[in-house]
């Protein structure tokens, strides 16, 4: 699986829109971008995942660079509750799954 | 609909002692995982079940730690004998199969 490159951390005031960028430059051409968050003392949460096209869902959308070599979630009204770590994964997409891959994340605190 | 259920939610051993985490997967699930995080890090995988059997568990310590999972179902995890280092969180996941659904982990403390 490709390594991702996130920033250690990011602060977003409540209400606004948060951007939350991923480095993926030595993505395969068969290799999803997927989101998690994990919020304090609870497991990882899946949030979207896309491979070339913009995604939309009711929690996030994903922006991918038309080369495919980095990303962005867009949280588009950050709420308190929106505090997590985000984790950038890339990996291949398999029907039997596989493992997820985890970096450090950046870690999202929003402010009132 | 219930999502995966781990318990317990923390365990406080002393080392050497012997450990167990349960985990309730997503009903129709096939797919199992454990995930070990240290603090301060992201999760990492432990061992993949596909129904009753590991398909992956190149990562899990085989001299201290085993797993099951009876009937394609539930599923424990087991650490015997416990060493300090062990303590961490320990993280369940189900998938039918590609999103993975995680559970909210057991916290193990050994001292």
């Amino acid at each position: 699986d490709a390594k991702t490159t996130q920033p250690p951390s990011m602060d977003c005031a409540e209400g606004r829109a948060a951007n939350l960028p991923c480095n993926h430059s030595t993505i395969s051409g068969n290799e999803y971008v997927y989101w998690y968050r994990q919020i304090h003392s609870q497991g990882p949460q899946y949030i979207i995942h896309g491979l070339k096209n913009n995604e939309t869902n009711e929690m996030a959308s994903l922006i991918i660079t038309e080369d495919r070599k980095s990303s962005t979630l867009i949280l588009p009204h950050a709420t308190l509750r929106d505090t997590a770590v985000y984790y950038c994964i890339v990996r291949v997409r398999k029907a039997a799954g596989n493992k997820l891959t985890f970096g450090g994340g950046t870690r999202v605190l929003v402010k009132p | 609909e219930a999502g995966v259920v781990q318990s317990p939610r923390y365990k406080i051993i002393e080392k050497k002692q012997p450990v167990a985490f349960w985990c309730n997967p997503i009903s129709g699930h096939n797919t199992l995982y454990w995930y070990r995080q240290n603090l301060g890090q992201g999760p990492e995988l432990l061992i993949r079940y596909e129904n009753e059997e590991a398909v992956d568990d190149s990562q899990l310590p085989k001299d201290r730690f085993s797993a099951e999972r009876l009937k394609g179902v539930d599923s424990t995890l087991k650490i015997q004998p416990a060493e300090l280092g062990d303590s961490a969180v320990y993280l369940c996941a189900s998938s039918p199969a590609d999103i993975q659904y995680f559970g909210a982990g057991t916290r193990l403390s050994v001292l």
